[in-house]
C-alpha cells in the first residue's frame, strides 16, 4: 500500500468545470509536490510545498491552482482546463525539499473533455 | 543538452542476466541521484539513492556513481520479467529540485 493517498483515481471534467485533486500523507514528510506526467515521459514537476509555504511554482498556468491545508494535505483546483491537460496527476512527498528521494501517490488519471 | 539523459531504449535482456541502465547529468553541483522504477500505467516507485561516489548495493540492484564524469548507473543482477518497466533517472542539485530523464524501458525475456 503507497504512504501517499490521492483521491480520485480517474476524473473526467468537462472545459467549465470546477474539480479538485487530494493527497494526503502520513509519514511526516515536510516537503509535497505536485508532477503531470504525459504517457511516455518523464513526470514534470508543477508545485513544491516546503513546510506548508509553496516554494516553487514551475510557470503553471492559473487554472491549476495548489493549496495545502497543513502539513499533510496538498490538495490541487482545477478550472477551465483543455484537453491537453489530460494527464497523469502525481502527488509526491519527501522528508525535506531537497531531502532524499520522493514517495509518489498513485497518481489521478484527469481526463478533460 | 538535457540536463539529465538516460541511454535510450528499448534495452531488452533475457532472463537471469544483468541489464545495465545509464545516466549522465549535465549540472555540475548536482547532490543527489535517483533510481525510480515504474510499471505501465503506475506511479513511479523509489528503488535506489546515491549521494556519494562509488558503488552502493540493495538486494540485486545496484547504483554506481561517477561525480567528476557526471555518470550514474543502475545495474540490476539475475533480471527477472517482474523487473520489466520504465526506469527514471532524477537528480537533485543544491536547490533541492529534482529533474527526471526520459525514462529507459527494460524488457525481461523469460
Amino acid at each position: 500500500d503507497t504512504e501517499v493517498t490521492q483521491t480520485p483515481k480517474h476524473l473526467v471534467m468537462g472545459m467549465t468545470n470546477k474539480k479538485s485533486l487530494k493527497c494526503e500523507q502520513h509519514m511526516g514528510h515536510r516537503a509535497m509536490y505536485w508532477y503531470k506526467q504525459k504517457a511516455k515521459k518523464p513526470p514534470e514537476l508543477m508545485f513544491v510545498y516546503s513546510y506548508e509555504k509553496l516554494s516553487i511554482n514551475e510557470s503553471v498556468p492559473s487554472r491549476f491552482s495548489p493549496e495545502c491545508p497543513n502539513s499533510s494535505l496538498l490538495n490541487l483546483h482545477l478550472h477551465a482546463l483543455q484537453p491537453e491537460d489530460s494527464a497523469l496527476y502525481l502527488c509526491a512527498s519527501s522528508q525535506d525539499w531537497g531531502g532524499g528521494g520522493y514517495t509518489f501517490g498513485s497518481g489521478t488519471r484527469l481526463t478533460v473533455v | 543538452q538535457k540536463e539529465v539523459e538516460q541511454n535510450s531504449g528499448p534495452l531488452s535482456v533475457p532472463e537471469g542476466a544483468i541489464a545495465s541502465l545509464n545516466c549522465t547529468y549535465s549540472d555540475r553541483v548536482s547532490q543527489s541521484f535517483f533510481w525510480y522504477r515504474q510499471y505501465s500505467g503506475k506511479s513511479p516507485e523509489l528503488i535506489m539513492s546515491i549521494y556519494s561516489n562509488g558503488d552502493k548495493e540493495d538486494g540485486r540492484f545496484t547504483a554506481q556513481l561517477n561525480k567528476a564524469s557526471q555518470y550514474v548507473s543502475l545495474l540490476i543482477r539475475d533480471s527477472q520479467p517482474s523487473d520489466s518497466a520504465t526506469y527514471l533517472c532524477a537528480v537533485s542539485n543544491n536547490a533541492g529540485k529534482s529533474t527526471f530523464g526520459d525514462g529507459t524501458t527494460l524488457t525481461v525475456k523469460p
